[in-house]
This record gives structure tokens, sequence and C-alpha cells, in this order.
């Protein structure tokens, strides 16, 4: 059974680098043909995708955020990460990892992490 | 990006049927796109429900009743998801995506009450 599980700093001050890990258990990042993605959630709002990271290492991402996000993975650790740069309180949300298959139905999530921009 | 529009709200009592919109923007042709489904309950990550393109390509999450199913309206340029025999757990907020060009899409949601 796979699992996603998020880690990171809870709190982020305004203009600084927000930077989570997702960690994979249950199989191997690099074998098969999924999408490593970061999605998140602003407190009583809905979905946004943020990007993802195809197994063969492409990249995608939103193109409202794009100018400020990076995925990586680190096959080593069986981890993917984001990185969104100059955050400001807008950015406060939950953010989810989640896998999807070529198919395109997103099968595992992470139970998520709330991150707040605050001073 | 496109945008999705869903209703913000829905209801509907226990054992009737539910029926969830998802419109797309004019320039976006439904009957060129899978319409995915997701279920998302206070505290929780969304659950994947289903996926429909048309009646011969279309497919059910793991363990999702067979109670949800999936339409289009193409007359509308609308993806539907349908709710059969309501149960008080359906109560949840849901959301439709697209997959177009690299980029997954959501909708703003519905919160549906079982009433």
């Amino acid at each position: 059974q796979v699992q996603l599980q998020e880690s990171g700093p809870g709190l982020v001050k305004p203009s600084q680098t927000l930077s989570l890990t997702c960690t994979v258990s249950g199989g191997s990042i690099s074998s098969g043909d999924y999408y490593w993605s970061w999605i998140r959630q602003p407190p009583g709002k809905g979905l946004e995708w943020i990007g993802y990271i195809y197994y063969s290492g492409s990249t995608y991402y939103n193109p409202s955020l794009k100018s400020r996000v990076t995925i990586s993975v680190d096959t080593s650790k069986n981890q993917f990460s984001l990185k969104l740069s100059s955050v400001t309180a807008a950015d406060t949300a939950v953010y989810y990892c989640a896998r999807a298959p070529a198919t395109g139905d997103i099968d595992y999530w992470g139970q998520g992490t709330l991150v707040t921009v605050s001073s | 990006q496109p945008v999705l529009t869903q209703p913000p709200s829905s209801s509907a009592s226990p054992g009737e049927s539910a029926r969830l919109t998802c419109t797309l923007p004019s320039d976006i042709n439904v009957g060129s796109y899978n319409i995915y489904w997701y279920q998302q309950k206070p505290g929780s990550p969304p659950r994947y429900l289903l996926y429909y393109y048309s009646d011969s390509d279309k497919g059910q999450g793991s363990g999702v009743p067979s109670r949800f199913s999936g339409s289009k309206d193409a007359s509308a340029n609308t993806g539907i998801l349908l709710i059969s025999g309501l149960q008080s757990e359906d109560e949840a907020d849901y959301y439709c995506m697209i997959w177009p060009s690299n980029a997954w899409v959501f909708g703003g949601g519905t919160k549906l009450t079982v009433l």
C-alpha cells in the first residue's frame, strides 16, 4: 500500500521560501508511470494544483505560480519536494502531496500539512 | 488556465439522487476531456471517485459504490456526477477536475448537504 507523508515547517514568514517534502513509502518513486504532485487548499476554499514532476523528471507547474515554484525529486530517499518562494499570506493553505498514474486519477494523497504565512 | 464552474452548494434528502454539475468554459469542449470527480470530507484529503469520458470510456475508483456515476451534457458543455440513493455519509465537498495540456484544473467545488 502506497503512503505519502508531507513534512516541513508549519509557519513561514512573508517573503521567505516555503519548503515541503513528501516521503513515499510502499513503492518506489522512480518506478512506474506516475505524476508526483503538489496541491494546496486555502482554509475554507477549494483545491489548487501547484505542479507535478513526472517519473522521468519532467516538471509542469501551474502558470499562476510558475515563477515561484520548484518541484524536485530525490530518488535515493524516495522523496519529492516543493519550494515556493516569496510567499505571502495568500499562500497560507493545507498542502497535499499526491500521486497520479498516467490515466489521471489521483489515487494516493498525503494527509496534508497546514502552512501558515505570518510574521 | 481554464475555470471549471461548480455550484457552491446542493442539497437532497436521503434516498434521493443528487446531480452535481461542472461546467467548462465555452472554448473548451467537454467532449474532449476526461472529467474526474473527487469527494472530500472535513479534515481529510480528497478521495478519487471516478472519471467519465464516454459511456464506453469511464472508470470507477477502488471501492467506490456504483451509485456514483458520471455523464456529460454536451449541449451545456458540462460534466455531471450523479449520486443515487443518497446516504448521510455522502455529505461532503465534491470537486471536478480536467487535465488539459500538462496541467490539472479543479473546479471550485460543491458542498453537498444530505438533509
